[in-house]
């Protein structure tokens, strides 16, 4: 079976700071990784994922992750943020040629402040 | 193109009483997953259905069931509602699978008073 932690519940920083959102998985076996943001009021949006090759991914509105085997982590940059970006997002993995349910984490909180 | 569309957005049920949600998927897609999102818990995984068939399930009790029509929309059910059966009702939809990328719907916020 396979759990995700995020490593931090809430993430405050100022409008044009870099961010990192931490994710570590586990999983006997490979594993597909992605990350989803919810705005309040709304169901989840995929911002980006990996499935193979290079391990730094690119995904929407500016954010990227990078695939770190060795860590069993995924964790979510943006060099600048904006106060649109204020919402909370989560990392999920599901397993290669498995069910392929989704699992989440717990979600962090970004919040941007002026 | 349209989206994924869950009906309906808000609901009030006393406890005991069973209701069902809707979902209509983005137009192709033929897998439909359901999660359950609380506070307390995050978003936990109910089942997926695929091609009509439930390809997945996840650790809830038989109170919760759903089903999916030929033209890929889903509906779920929960009967004998409980207190903590309160939750955002999510839907989501994928071409073929979690793998792809799912689209979510907006959720049904479902209250047991």
């Amino acid at each position: 079976a396979q759990s995700v932690t995020q490593l931090d519940s809430q993430v405050p920083v100022f409008e044009e700071a870099p961010v990192e959102l931490r994710c570590n998985y586990s999983s006997s076996v490979s594993v597909y990784l992605f990350w989803y943001v919810q705005y309040p009021n709304q169901g989840l949006q995929l911002l980006l994922k990996y499935l193979s090759g290079s391990t730094l991914v690119k995904g929407i509105n500016g954010f990227e992750a990078e695939f770190n085997k060795s860590q069993t982590s995924f964790h979510l940059r943006k060099p600048s943020v904006h106060i649109s970006d204020t919402a909370e997002y989560f990392c999920a993995v599901s397993s290669q040629g498995g069910s392929e349910k989704l699992v989440f984490g717990k979600g962090t909180k970004l919040t941007v402040n002026p | 193109k349209a989206g994924v569309t869950q009906t309906p957005r808000y609901l009030i049920k006393t406890r005991g009483q069973q209701v069902t949600l809707s979902c209509s998927p983005i137009s192709g897609h033929r897998s439909v997953s359901w999660y359950q999102q609380t506070p307390g818990q995050g978003l936990q995984f109910l089942f997926e259905y695929f091609s009509e068939t439930q390809r997945n399930k996840g650790n809830f009790p038989g109170r919760f069931s759903g089903r999916q029509f030929s033209n890929s929309r889903s509906e779920m059910n929960v009967s004998t509602l409980e207190l903590g059966d309160s939750a955002l009702y999510l839907c989501a939809s994928s071409l073929e699978g979690s793998n792809y990328g799912y689209t979510f719907g907006s959720g049904t916020r479902l209250t047991v008073v």
